[in-house]
């Protein structure tokens, strides 16, 4: 089982469109959630971190359940621009900082 | 901002040769660093974590003879591909873990081509 699971998709939606994006993973100890946005060929970059008691961000909206083991993305009114891969990250390994990456959601936002 | 850069951005060299790439982060220190692969539609994997004035730590699989790396100071780490091979074609990232952070910030990436 992977540690970070995420569905790859694709999510192809309308402008305007709200998207939710899940996360699992299976390692009880780990620390710190993020999720990072990668545009094709290019580096990922960090959209935000995610707080047990949820953290919003503009359109952006984030989730952690503890107990499910379990993260979400949510974005409103989606843009052409919010097409990317969305990566969930989990850090585990304490001070070291090391970060586990899902395989990435990719989301195509159509107009 | 936390800006990471990397350099070269792009390399294209022969089967056998080296390639050392430069990551540094421009406007924070970086005790530690890291650096991932990602092979076309796979996630990053990381290769190895890098610390200042220490020896790096490899991830499983990855060869610390193959894979050199330097961290020499609190904004510089250089990985260098020894006797490179067609299959070490592969898109290099690095980043930087701020200082009393767990968040980390990418450079823009090094695609090294093995002809």
């Amino acid at each position: 089982r992977k540690e970070v699971e995420q569905d790859p998709g694709p999510f192809n939606v309308p402008e305007g469109a709200t998207v939710a994006f899940n996360c699992t993973y299976s390692n009880s100890a780990s620390q710190s959630f993020f999720w990072y946005r990668q545009d094709c060929r290019k580096e990922p970059k960090l959209l935000m971190s995610v707080y047990s008691s949820g953290n919003e961000d503009g359109r952006f909206t984030a989730q952690l359940n503890r107990a499910s083991q379990y993260i979400s993305l949510l974005i409103r009114d989606s843009k052409l621009s919010d097409s990317a891969t969305y990566l969930c990250v989990v850090n585990t390994a304490g001070n070291t900082g090391k970060l586990i990456f899902g395989q990435g959601t990719t989301l195509q936002v159509k107009p | 901002g936390a800006v990471v850069s990397q350099h070269p951005s792009r390399v294209i060299c022969k089967s056998g040769t080296s390639v050392k790439i430069e990551c540094r982060s421009l406007d924070f220190q970086a005790t530690t660093m890291f650096w991932y692969r990602q092979f076309p539609k796979q996630s990053l994997m990381l290769m190895a974590t890098s610390n200042e004035g220490s020896k790096a730590t490899y991830e499983q699989g990855v060869e610390k003879d193959k894979f050199l790396i330097n961290h020499a100071s609190l904004t510089l780490s250089t990985l260098t591909v020894t006797s490179a091979h067609p299959e070490d074609s592969s898109f290099y990232i690095c980043s930087a873990r701020r200082d009393n952070s767990y968040e980390q910030y990418f450079g823009p990436g090094t695609r090294l081509t093995v002809t």
